[in-house]
């Protein structure tokens, strides 16, 4: 069973287009996040949840809106989309024993 | 800004030797951690060490803990041509849970 999963693995689109991606961990973690990582593989978090809770937003344009229906879930929405925004989100749960992340495969979007 | 920057930013080696990647960080911390990353592959967890910690070992994976020098360092022995990926150290300061995560080490076993 895969215990963080992102949908869609990969996404091309528009520029001024909306796209989400969503995610779903099935480890019954509190905490997700949201990492972008770009071109040069350098991985900046973006959001922070903690039981459904926004903790974290790291000056993030509020083009990006997470919304997380329920612990197990942290969806990422994108409103007009830019030539910048083309890179890798990773989704990620972590664990509050261990400190540990576990991270989903990560969804490529590219900007056209 | 960034909390952890790894050296070097690639490294070739073959099959048998060992591998040796550093990281530096910039402000007290509850713990580090190491991560791999295959291509086109999330993250994967290889091990955690804490602030109080100076040496731990899994497996072929050895990470050492300077708090005075602000550094580690992950060695992993007899690499494997599987052992191809980037890894990344990751910090959590200490006062916060976020983990920030450095550049990452490209490194490349050849067969």
């Amino acid at each position: 069973d895969t215990a963080v999963s992102q949908t869609p693995k990969y996404l091309v689109t528009q520029m001024g287009n909306d796209k989400s991606i969503k995610c779903e961990q099935n480890l019954g973690h509190d905490t997700m996040y949201w990492y972008k990582q770009d071109s040069k593989k350098f991985l900046k978090i973006m959001f922070s949840y903690n039981n459904k809770e926004l903790i974290i937003n790291e000056t993030v344009p509020n083009r990006f809106s997470p919304k997380s229906p329920d612990k197990a879930h942290l969806n990422l929405h994108i409103n007009s989309l830019e030539l910048g925004d083309s890179a890798v989100y990773f989704c990620a749960s972590r664990d509050i024993n261990t400190g540990e992340l576990f991270f989903g495969e990560g969804s490529r979007l590219t900007v056209l | 800004s960034q909390q952890g920057e790894e050296d070097p930013q690639a490294l070739s080696i073959q099959e048998g030797e060992n591998a040796t990647m550093n990281c530096s960080y910039k402000t007290s911390i509850n713990n580090l951690q190491w991560y791999r990353q295959n291509s086109g592959r999330g993250l994967v967890h290889l091990i955690l060490i804490r602030s109080n910690e100076r040496e731990k070992h899994s497996g072929r994976l050895r990470v050492t803990l300077d708090t005075s020098k602000k550094s580690s360092s992950l060695l992993i022995t007899a690499s494997r041509a599987a052992d191809t990926a980037s890894y990344f150290c990751a910090t959590t300061v200490v006062g916060y849970s976020t983990l920030t995560f450095g550049k990452g080490t490209m490194l490349l076993v050849s067969p």
